[in-house]
């Protein structure tokens, strides 16, 4: 099965207010997560990622926090606005050896903004 | 710079048939990740080449294969098509393969 799962397939937000979204991974050992978002008809675009030596790591209106004791992970969006609606994706980026890397996705949240 | 960049952007093929997609990377990558995505089984990973080399492959039949040239582009080919590969299918590039950074996708009909 997945290591990588979304609490909530959506979530709907009014403009302005903040927005959270979960997601749980199950393998311990993982140091690497990223979230992406992806608008309709688009390939993923990269928000922000984190070590799992971080618990916290800020970014442009976007704040990816890391529990590691739970394997939790969350994305903040501060003040959200319509152009941030989309499913949003966090990715565990494992390292499979010899240099390469993996990512196993989540299934994703989609956000709806409400005007 | 210029994102990753695949072509075509959209195919219709019938069963039986294969087909070739084509992937850019962001200039100065060297790795090349494919993944597809589907409504049911979501963004699963196919393969990864760095430096014309697999360095690494996911749970997909062997009708799936891919290649990578030494100017870093790289092409996938599914042979045989079936219903069931109907997908959007991704690249990602990145310098190493640690972050990776999508195109816009090409999406597969198979009639």
């Amino acid at each position: 099965g997945e290591s990588v799962g979304l609490h909530l397939p959506t979530l709907s937000v009014q403009e302005g207010d903040n927005s959270i979204i979960n997601c749980a991974y199950s393998n311990s050992a993982s140091d690497y997560f990223i979230w992406y978002k992806q608008e309709s008809g688009k390939g993923p675009q990269f928000i922000i990622d984190i070590r799992s030596n971080m618990d916290k790591r800020q970014g442009q209106r976007v704040t990816v926090l890391l529990n590691k004791t739970v394997k939790h992970l969350s994305l903040q969006i501060a003040a959200t606005q319509p152009g941030d609606s989309a499913v949003y994706f966090c990715a565990e980026n494992r390292n499979s050896g010899a240099g390469s890397y993996q990512l196993t996705f989540g299934k994703g949240t989609k956000l709806s903004v409400i005007p | 710079k210029a994102g990753v960049t695949q072509t075509p952007r959209y195919l219709i093929k019938t069963r039986g048939q294969q087909v070739t997609l084509s992937c850019s990377p962001i200039s100065g990558h060297r790795s090349v990740s494919w993944y597809q995505q589907t409504p049911g089984q979501g963004l699963q990973f196919l393969f990864e080449y760095f430096s014309e080399t697999q360095r690494n492959k996911g749970n997909f039949p062997g009708r799936f294969s891919g290649r990578q040239f030494s100017n870093s582009r790289s092409e996938m080919n599914v042979s045989t098509l079936e219903l069931g590969d109907s997908a959007l299918y991704l690249c990602a590039s990145s310098w190493k393969g640690e972050t990776q950074y999508f195109g816009p996708g090409t999406r597969l009909l198979v009639l």
